[in-house]
């Protein structure tokens, strides 16, 4: 069955580049997401990714996908104190009605 | 304007009540989901209803009944609530298929049975 993981905890310093991993087992995934939840908050989302590419870039965050690895990261530019929060990896995968599966989530911390 | 809304916010309610959380989408989405959040802010997709018909059907015991009334609403009923029900229920909408099948998320409910 589909399985999404992500390591639990990262923490960073203000200013420096956070990455944030995440494997999933099925193959037929066809997009993958990236979610920001602050604390107390809803789920925002942050990007995303087709399965047929293998990068993408939005301002601060850069999204790679090594399909032949299974391994999605989440790159974030400059961490703020602001993006402390929890990300959370999700794949929708093709085996039946928008089934979207999510990781444990990262808890990023950043300090000054 | 809110895209994806949920009421209410907070329920505090004693084990053994039936409680009702509600949830709206004015996205125009054919498809409408409800997950829950545990203690671990682990998220688990619980059902999904495309054109007010259910799609999806996770193992979830049948003390949760979702109802749709029309494809902009997705209700969750939960009669006898547990102990371990507490946790954050939030809603979803997206549209079928394609890139519009990204699902939106709505701020969530956090359901404490005491």
């Amino acid at each position: 069955g589909e399985d999404v993981e992500q390591s639990l905890f990262l923490s960073v310093r203000e200013g420096d580049s956070s990455v944030i991993n995440c494997t999933y087992t099925d193959s037929s995934s066809t997009y993958l997401y990236w979610y920001k939840q602050e604390p107390g908050a809803g789920l925002q989302l942050l990007t995303y990714i087709f399965s047929n590419m293998d990068m993408k870039q939005d301002q601060r965050l850069t999204v790679l996908l090594n399909k032949k690895d299974k391994h999605l990261s989440l790159r974030i530019a400059d961490t703020q104190t602001g993006d402390s929060a929890i990300y959370f990896c999700a794949g929708l995968f093709s085996g039946g009605y928008n089934k979207l599966i999510f990781g444990a989530g990262t808890r990023l911390a950043v300090h000054p | 304007d809110t895209a994806v809304s949920q009421t209410p916010k907070y329920l505090v309610t004693q084990m053994g009540n039936d409680k009702s959380i509600k949830c709206e989408q004015n996205l125009g989405h054919d498809t409408m989901y409800w997950y829950k959040q545990d203690s671990k802010k682990f998220l688990k997709i619980m059902f999904s209803y495309n054109n007010k018909e259910l799609i999806i059907n996770e193992t979830v015991p049948n003390r949760f009944s979702p109802k749709s009334p029309d494809k902009a609403h997705l209700n969750l009923h939960i009669n006898s609530l547990e102990l371990g029900d507490s946790a954050v229920y939030f809603c979803a909408s997206s549209q079928a298929t394609g890139l519009q099948e990204t699902q939106y998320f709505g701020p969530g409910t956090r359901l404490l049975v005491l």
